[in-house]
C-alpha cells in the first residue's frame, strides 16, 4: 500500500540548518514532493524530485533521496523565523496520479 | 481570480444534514483533486478528476460522499447524512497535467463543522 511517514515536530535555532525526514512505502513512486503549510494559508509546493535523482538543490533547500531505503529528506540552510510552518512530504506514481501526503512535520524556530 | 477558489470557507451544519462544497479550479487545469484534512493530520486523498470523469475515487470513505465535475471545470463535493466525524477542512487542488512537475495548486479549504 501507500504510506508516507514523518516525525511530528522539529525545533531548531535560528541560523542553523533544519533537516526534515520522511519515509514512504510505495516502490512505484515517481515524484516526491515537499509542500509547506503556513497558518491560515493553503499548501504550497516547495520543491520536488524525480525518483531517478539522488539530490536536488534550490537556493537554501536541498532534497536528498535514497530510493533503496525509500527515504527522503529536506534540508533548509540558515533557517529563518519565516520558515516556521508545517512541512509535508508527499509522493505519487506519476503526474496523472493521486498524491499521498504524510502527516506533516511542524518546524519551530527558536532565537 | 488566479487561484483555486473554494466556497463556502466555513460551514456549520447539524448531524444528518446534506452539505455541498464547491471548488473552482485554476482556468485550464484539467485535473482536480479533493482532500480532507483533520487537525494535526496531513491531507487525506478523497477523489480526483481528469476532465469530467473521476479517474480515482478510492479515497472516498463511504457512499455518503460523492463528487461531480459535469463540465470539466467546477466541482462539487456532496456529503449526505453528515456525521460528527466528517468535521474537517476539505481541500481542493488543481493542476495542468501537461507539466512534468505535477505541482498541485491548493485552495484555502472549506472548514466543515458537524454539530
Amino acid at each position: 500500500g501507500e504510506d508516507v511517514e514523518q516525525s511530528l515536530f522539529l525545533s531548531v535555532r535560528e541560523g542553523d540548518s533544519s533537516v526534515i525526514n520522511c519515509t514512504y512505502t510505495d516502490s512505484s513512486s515517481t515524484y516526491l514532493y515537499w509542500y509547506k503549510q503556513e497558518p491560515g494559508a493553503g499548501l504550497q509546493l516547495l520543491t520536488y524530485i524525480f525518483s531517478n535523482m539522488d539530490m536536488k538543490q534550490d537556493q537554501r533547500l536541498t532534497v536528498l533521496l535514497n530510493k533503496k531505503d525509500k527515504h527522503l529528506s529536506l534540508r533548509i540552510a540558515d533557517t529563518q523565523t519565516g520558515d516556521s510552518a508545517i512541512y509535508f512530504c508527499a509522493e505519487s506514481r506519476g503526474s496523472a496520479s493521486k498524491i499521498i501526503f504524510g502527516s506533516g512535520t511542524r518546524l519551530s524556530i527558536r532565537p | 481570480g488566479a487561484g483555486v477558489s473554494q466556497t463556502p470557507s466555513n460551514k456549520v451544519t447539524e448531524k444528518g444534514k446534506y452539505v455541498e462544497l464547491r471548488c473552482d479550479p485554476i482556468s485550464g487545469h484539467t485535473a482536480l483533486y479533493w482532500y480532507r484534512q483533520s487537525l494535526g493530520q496531513g491531507p487525506e486523498f478523497l477523489i480526483y478528476f481528469q476532465g469530467t470523469g473521476a479517474a480515482d475515487d478510492s479515497g472516498l470513505p463511504n457512499d455518503r460522499f460523492f463528487a461531480v465535475r459535469p463540465e470539466g471545470s467546477v466541482s462539487t463535493l456532496k456529503i449526505q447524512r453528515t456525521e460528527r466525524g466528517d468535521s474537517a477542512v476539505y481541500l481542493c487542488a488543481s493542476r495542468y497535467l501537461a507539466e512534468n512537475t505535477g505541482e498541485l495548486f491548493f485552495g484555502e479549504g472549506s472548514r466543515l463543522t458537524v454539530l
